[in-house]
């Protein structure tokens, strides 16, 4: 079964600096899709960037990153110029693309970003 | 023009009761989930329907029942509460087959049993 592992429970970054969080995942599968969501304070789950396996560029969205190796099964965010707002939890997810859970989202257990002014 | 929509936001009930927890989404998206976020912040799928058939049924107590009148409604029914229930659940829709596209999540219902 595949799982996904955030290894930093918190982090902290001072504003306009730059933060990378870790994600690494377990599969046997060739072809997925892993995603990064952030959830502030208002609960909301918010996309952030989106990889596709199949793709050895790296993602990139405004200030958002991805470090994606998939040999080593690693799918780190950098997330530069952090902002105030950036302040929320992040987690990692990994979309299963076969079996009869195909399409789901599993997650890691999310890492708490701190932004200090 | 809310895209995922849950309610209530807050439902607060005592164990023993049963509740329902509405999902509607206005993307045309096929298939819907159901998610519980735990107080440690771990979030889990639950359930999964495709066009209204069940398609993800994890190791869920009986006492949960997704209903999908239509494809574009997902409601949660949950019967007997109990303490362990309290957590925060998640609607989510996307597209079906296309398996890059995202989860667009609904901004979840907070369920505390009392």
């Amino acid at each position: 079964a595949q799982t996904v592992t955030q290894s930093q429970p918190e982090m902290s970054v001072q504003e306009a600096e730059t933060v990378t969080l870790s994600c690494t995942y377990d599969t046997s599968e060739s072809d997925y899709y892993l995603f990064w969501y952030k959830q502030p304070p208002s609960r909301q789950m918010i996309l952030v960037i989106r990889q596709e396996a199949y793709k050895q560029q790296n993602a990139t969205e405004n200030r958002f990153s991805v470090n994606f190796q998939k040999a080593a099964k690693s799918f780190s965010l950098k997330i530069s110029d952090s902002q105030l707002g950036d302040a929320a939890m992040y987690f990692c997810a990994y979309r299963q693309t076969r079996g009869g859970s195909q399409g789901n989202l599993i997650f890691g257990k999310g890492t708490k970003l701190s932004v200090k002014p | 023009d809310t895209a995922v929509s849950q309610t209530p936001k807050y439902l607060v009930t005592q164990m023993g009761n049963d509740k329902s927890i509405k999902c509607e989404q206005n993307l045309g998206h096929d298939t819907m989930y159901w998610y519980k976020q735990d107080s440690k912040k771990f979030l889990k799928i639950m359930f999964s329907y495709n066009n209204k058939e069940l398609i993800i049924n994890e190791t869920v107590p009986n006492r949960f029942s997704p209903k999908s009148p239509d494809k574009a409604h997902l409601n949660l029914h949950i019967n007997s509460l109990e303490l362990g229930d309290s957590a925060v659940y998640f609607c989510a829709s996307s597209l079906p087959g296309q398996l890059n596209s995202p989860l667009h999540f609904g901004n979840g219902t907070r369920l505390t049993v009392t």
